[in-house]
């Protein structure tokens, strides 16, 4: 099983619709979450992270964590055809060898239709 | 990717050849990665650096070895390339909140 698990996807949503993106992870004492967009040839970017149960809004996006049910999920409202990327899940799990190591998934592909 | 630099953007090596990856950043951060992606999976860490002049191993370190010559600067080594080290690889810096995270744009390498 693996550490952080996302659906690979590819996800496809319309434009103006909402796109969610689901992330589990194993560590059940895991504290911190985090979310990035990749565009294709391009690196990481951080765009969302919580650490406390409930939701986090930012703009159109908004970070949900649950940590009874170990899932986070990225809620992207009025998608928009640049929002097309890959968004990838990473935890800080309390049984990684430091305080600041980061465990990622595989990401999600994400497809905004016009 | 404004405050972590990566050189080369792209390099081809063949089995057997060396080469190092550099990486810096002018944040004054502590602490730095280096990460490598393969297509259709996430990052998976190879060394990181907490602080200057500490090293550690991360999830994938055979065939690696890295030096963090100073705060800004963290360069990771591959003595001896194979094909399986052929990826993309990530350098990144993370600052006093692990909400402060940069990664660099990236070295394109290709083993043959």
């Amino acid at each position: 099983q693996k550490e952080v698990e996302q659906n690979s996807g590819p996800l496809s949503v319309p434009e103006g619709a909402i796109a969610s993106l689901n992330c589990t992870y194993s560590d059940r004492g895991s504290q911190s979450f985090f979310w990035y967009r990749q565009y294709s040839g391009k690196s990481p970017e951080l765009i969302m992270f919580i650490y406390s149960n409930g939701d986090k809004e930012d703009g159109r996006f908004t970070a949900q964590l649950n940590k009874a049910s170990q899932y986070v999920s990225l809620l992207i409202r009025d998608s928009q055809p640049s929002d097309s990327a890959t968004y990838l899940c990473a935890v800080n799990m309390r049984s990684s060898g430091s305080a600041r190591q980061l465990t990622f998934g595989s990401g999600t592909q994400l497809t905004v239709l016009p | 990717n404004a405050g972590v630099t990566q050189t080369p953007k792209f390099q081809v090596l063949k089995t057997g050849q060396s080469m190092t990856l550099q990486c810096a950043q002018d944040m004054n951060h502590n602490s730095m990665y280096w990460y490598r992606q393969d297509p259709g999976m996430g990052l998976r860490l190879i060394y990181y650096s907490a602080s200057e002049g500490t090293t550690d191993k991360g999830e994938v370190p055979n065939g690696y070895n890295v030096s963090r010559l100073n705060k800004r600067e963290f360069s990771l080594r591959l003595e001896s390339a194979a094909p399986s080290q052929t990826s993309v690889y990530f350098c990144a810096s993370i600052g006093t909140g692990l909400y402060e995270q940069y990664f660099g744009p990236g070295t394109r390498l290709t083993v043959t």
